[in-house]
């Protein structure tokens, strides 16, 4: 079956320090990853969403220079949260599909900066 | 505004009843899938639907594109299908998913 794997499940980083956060698809091709956060009381709130072969599109008030994304093979992508702050907590999800299929996701990164 | 809007935002039921969960839309989507966020924080696929309706065990599902809705029926409920629901739907534009606000699922014995 399809699945993808996201580590670390948590991290605690310093105010202004960066983490790096993995995401792994299993039994399918990842030709779509997408980035997703989940802040305090919220939804699930777009990042980015990156095709392999195409530019990574970020979504309106998320930009590269703070979340890098890099997505090199149909199995593998990461997300960088740079210069963590206290707005940046929350649970990140990667969301993996297979062309236009379902998206399966990770069971997260819960972020906690102190 | 949102463009799912996910009702209700929690509901209670006691074991063996039944209710269901609704997502709006304000624009056609392509497609909605429904998960179940379990008390590990894992998201759980329940069903991807283009149209139509899906069954599997006492979850049911209908999503129609026209009408910008989609449920999910749980009938017969247990203790382990607590948890938080989600819809997202996948717009025509970009193939992005949108998730709703989520529903607050508490089963009581």
């Amino acid at each position: 079956g399809a699945l993808v794997y996201q580590y670390p499940r948590r991290t605690i980083c310093k105010s202004g320090t960066s983490m790096r956060m993995e995401c792994q698809a299993v039994g399918f091709q990842a030709t779509s990853v997408a980035w997703y956060r989940q802040s305090p009381q919220k939804t699930f709130e777009l990042i980015a969403l990156s095709t392999v072969n195409s530019a990574i599109k970020y979504e309106q008030n998320f930009t590269q220079e703070k979340f890098p994304i890099s997505h090199p093979n149909l199995s593998f992508s990461s997300m960088t949260v740079l210069n963590a702050y206290l707005e940046d907590r929350g649970l990140y999800l990667c969301g993996a599909r297979d062309g236009g299929a379902e998206v399966f996701f990770g069971k997260g990164t819960r972020l906690t900066v102190v | 505004g949102d463009q799912v809007e996910q009702s209700p935002s929690a509901l209670s039921l006691h074991e063996g009843t039944g209710s269901a969960l609704r997502c709006n839309f304000t624009t056609t989507m392509r497609a909605v899938q429904w998960f179940r966020k379990n008390s590990r924080g894992s998201l759980i696929n329940l069903f991807y639907l283009a149209s139509g309706t899906k069954e599997n065990g006492r979850l049911k599902s209908a999503f129609d594109s026209k009408e910008r809705y989609s449920t999910l029926h749980i009938r017969d409920a247990q203790l382990e299908d607590s948890g938080t629901y989600f819809c997202a739907a996948k717009d025509y534009n970009q193939g992005k998913l949108i998730f709703g606000q989520g529903t607050k699922l508490s089963i009581k014995p």
